[in-house]
């Protein structure tokens, strides 16, 4: 147990919707970065936030977007959705902003019909 | 344009051997290299790390090996045991200098398995 949690484990919608994957760091990190695993793919870095303000950004689509609140949670919203984006989508967090090792959560399950 | 390759998908390995696995890179600007264990729904975990100034870096039954001249990084697990088998991610990272993340570049990973 890394102590990351990710709320929901498994989530089905339609296209067109909207959707939000939250996750909870360990206790004392202050940064969440998220990721998206699609099949067959290593992950893919999306966004990271570092004690409520973005810090870097990846290959993140303009349909998606996140906000870290004041009690370090963190919330991926994706709209628009696309049957493409069904993927694996990961946080991780860390101590610090500028820290190479991330602890990650198990991971939401999106499936897009 | 994938800047981490794993070229191998899969590894299957008779317990008590040597499992070797292999990453490339092509960005000669990362600076730190990572491997992570996945087992089936779980999130990736942590297993060892080697900075680009170094060549090797030892923890336990695991030592990772970087050849910077040929962006080459290497995973050896000796000996393998069964619990071993897992999918294992390479990850490379530089920093971005003035905003202070670590950005991790994922391999696709290479699904180990040790048999018993």
């Amino acid at each position: 147990d890394s102590g990351v949690t990710q709320t929901p484990k498994h989530l089905i919608t339609a296209t067109g919707q909207r959707v939000t994957l939250r996750c909870s760091p360990r206790s004392g990190d202050l940064s969440v970065y998220w990721y998206q695993q699609s099949l067959d793919q290593g992950l893919q870095f999306l966004i990271q936030y570092y004690n409520g303000e973005e810090r870097a950004k990846g290959n993140i689509l303009e349909r998606f977007s996140a906000q870290q609140f004041p009690d370090l949670h963190s919330e991926l919203n994706l709209s628009s959705l696309e049957l493409g984006d069904s993927a694996l989508y990961f946080c991780a967090s860390s101590v610090s902003g500028g820290s190479y090792e991330q602890y990650f959560g198990p991971g939401t399950r999106l499936t897009v019909t | 344009d994938q800047q981490v390759k794993q070229n191998s998908p899969s590894l299957s390995v008779q317990e008590g051997r040597i499992s070797i696995l292999n990453c490339d890179y092509t960005n000669s600007m990362f600076d730190y290299f990572l491997w992570y264990k996945k087992y089936p729904a779980e999130g990736p975990t942590f297993l060892i790390s080697i900075s680009s100034i170094k060549d090797k870096n030892e923890d336990g039954r695991f030592t990772v090996f970087l050849n910077k001249s040929a962006k080459h990084l290497s995973l050896h697990i000796v000996p393998s045991q069964p619990g071993d088998s897992a999918v294992y991610f390479c990850a490379a990272s530089l920093v971005y200098s003035g905003a202070g993340s670590y950005q991790l570049t994922f391999g696709k990973g290479t699904k180990l398995s040790v048999i018993p």
